[in-house]
């Protein structure tokens, strides 16, 4: 089955540092890929998604990378701000079944 | 949480006792999931629908039913509760833009 794997638990930037958050997927069956923040008792927020016929795809201080060769997702996070702290998810799909599989998450601190 | 809801937001429960949760859409859309959340493990598809009627079984679905009667509701059955389904549980409906989700369920079992 699909496993998501990310490089590091936990990131700690200073803010206003570039953040990048790494994501490694294992089914090249998977052809849409979302990003999600999740804040401390509450449920994840959809950030950014990407389809798999784009390798990069730039939103409001975030962009998302697609190495669909070597199956890895990125997640960068431009001037990085204290409010951008929260775990972060990737969650690939495979469209036929329409069922996102999440990792662990990692955890991002930003130092003051 | 854009026409998501949950209910109840915290329950504790002895071990053995039924419990249902319920994850209330007011969007009319098609799919919609149910995820627990534990330490560790991120999120983990217990069931999901895709249809009145229509649904379908996740990575953890032992121990777990589910049941949609109408699009707006999806409701998440314990038989029998244990101390493993300690958790917080997801409903998650897919929208147009990625998925929503709600803002969780967190579900004690002692």
């Amino acid at each position: 089955g699909e496993s998501v794997g990310l490089h590091l638990p936990t990131l700690s930037v200073q803010e206003g540092d570039n953040s990048i958050i790494n994501c490694a997927y294992s089914n090249s069956a998977s052809d849409y890929f979302i990003w999600y923040k999740q804040e401390s008792g509450k449920g994840p927020q959809f950030i950014i998604d990407i389809r798999s016929n784009m390798d990069k795809r730039q939103g409001q201080r975030v962009t998302v990378l697609l190495n669909k060769t070597v199956k890895h997702l990125s997640l960068q996070i431009a001037a990085t701000q204290p409010g951008d702290s929260a775990v972060y998810f990737c969650a690939p799909r495979e469209d036929s079944s329409y069922k996102l599989i999440f990792g662990s998450g990692t955890r991002l601190l930003v130092r003051p | 949480d854009a026409g998501i809801t949950q209910s109840p937001r915290h329950k504790v429960t002895e071990t053995g006792t039924p419990v249902t949760l319920r994850c209330h859409q007011t969007e009319n859309h098609r799919y919609m999931y149910w995820y627990r959340q534990d330490p560790g493990h991120g999120l983990r598809l217990i069931h999901y629908s895709y249809g009145v009627k229509d649904t379908d079984k996740g990575e953890v679905s032992d121990g777990y039913s589910v049941s949609r009667s109408k699009t707006e509701d999806f409701l998440l059955t314990l038989e029998s509760a244990t101390s493993s389904q300690t958790s917080v549980y997801f409903c998650a409906i897919q929208g147009n833009y990625g998925y929503t989700f709600g803002s969780g369920t967190r579900l004690t079992v002692v």
